[in-house]
């Protein structure tokens, strides 16, 4: 079975700190993603990942960056978290179109920014 | 633009009824299209994908769903619902080129009454 692990599955943090939150896969896929969820408005695609240091901005990529160093993780990064940045993060790994993969995720980071 | 409509925020049904969540797109081509469940606390779960062929999909946990071209619409079914269908419910859809993105609907929240 695929697996997707986060580091966490609650962080509360300050508003200002700089947030790291990571993502590692075991199916050696080559895409990864970082959406945030939010009530109303389903999932959001924030950045994703094709190859190793390779990334391209989803659709609300305001306020983050990722790193891929590595084909297996995955790490998305708050510069200066925002109390509007109080979300669930959900990383996925997997199929981005063209082939007949999809998109397998893992359970969530909750982040809460006071 | 490219987007997914899930009509329904929330749905009650009782135990043993029948179920259908409606999911209409707005896409370019036939896309590829998914169903996907969240558990409270749990990340996203794929039910099934339409990719080709058949228009009728079978997934897991005994659920349907029929892709209508003529409607741009990918309803999921399940005959008979238990207590533990009790999730939120994502509909998908996803281009063919390598550059896709998938993009969710906003979801619909299934509460089962005894």
């Amino acid at each position: 079975d695929v697996k997707v692990t986060q580091s966490s599955r609650y962080l509360v943090k300050r508003t200002g700190e700089k947030v790291f939150l990571e993502c590692v896969q075991d199916m050696d896929h080559e895409n990864m993603f970082w959406y945030r969820q939010d009530p109303g408005l389903g999932l959001r695609l924030i950045y994703f990942s094709y190859d190793v240091k390779m990334k391209e901005k989803g659709d609300i990529p305001e306020g983050y960056s990722v790193s891929r160093e590595k084909k297996e993780r995955f790490s998305l990064i708050l510069e200066s978290a925002s109390t509007n940045q109080t979300s669930m993060y959900l990383c996925a790994s997997g199929g981005a179109g063209g082939n007949t993969d999809t998109q397998y995720f893992g359970p969530g980071t909750r982040l809460t920014v006071l | 633009a490219q987007s997914v409509t899930q009509p329904d925020i929330h749905i009650t049904v009782s135990e043993g009824a029948s179920l259908e969540l409606r999911c209409n797109y707005s896409y370019g081509a036939t896309p590829y299209l998914f169903w996907y469940v969240q558990s409270p606390g749990q990340g996203l779960q794929l039910l099934l994908k339409y990719f080709s062929g058949d228009t009728l999909v079978q997934g897991i946990k005994g659920f349907e769903a029929e892709f209508k071209r003529s409607q741009s619409s990918f309803n999921l079914r399940k005959p008979s619902v238990h207590w533990s269908d009790a999730a939120e419910y994502f509909c998908a859809v996803m281009g063919y080129s390598s550059a896709s993105k998938i993009i969710f609907g906003s979801g619909t929240r299934l509460s089962i009454r005894p």
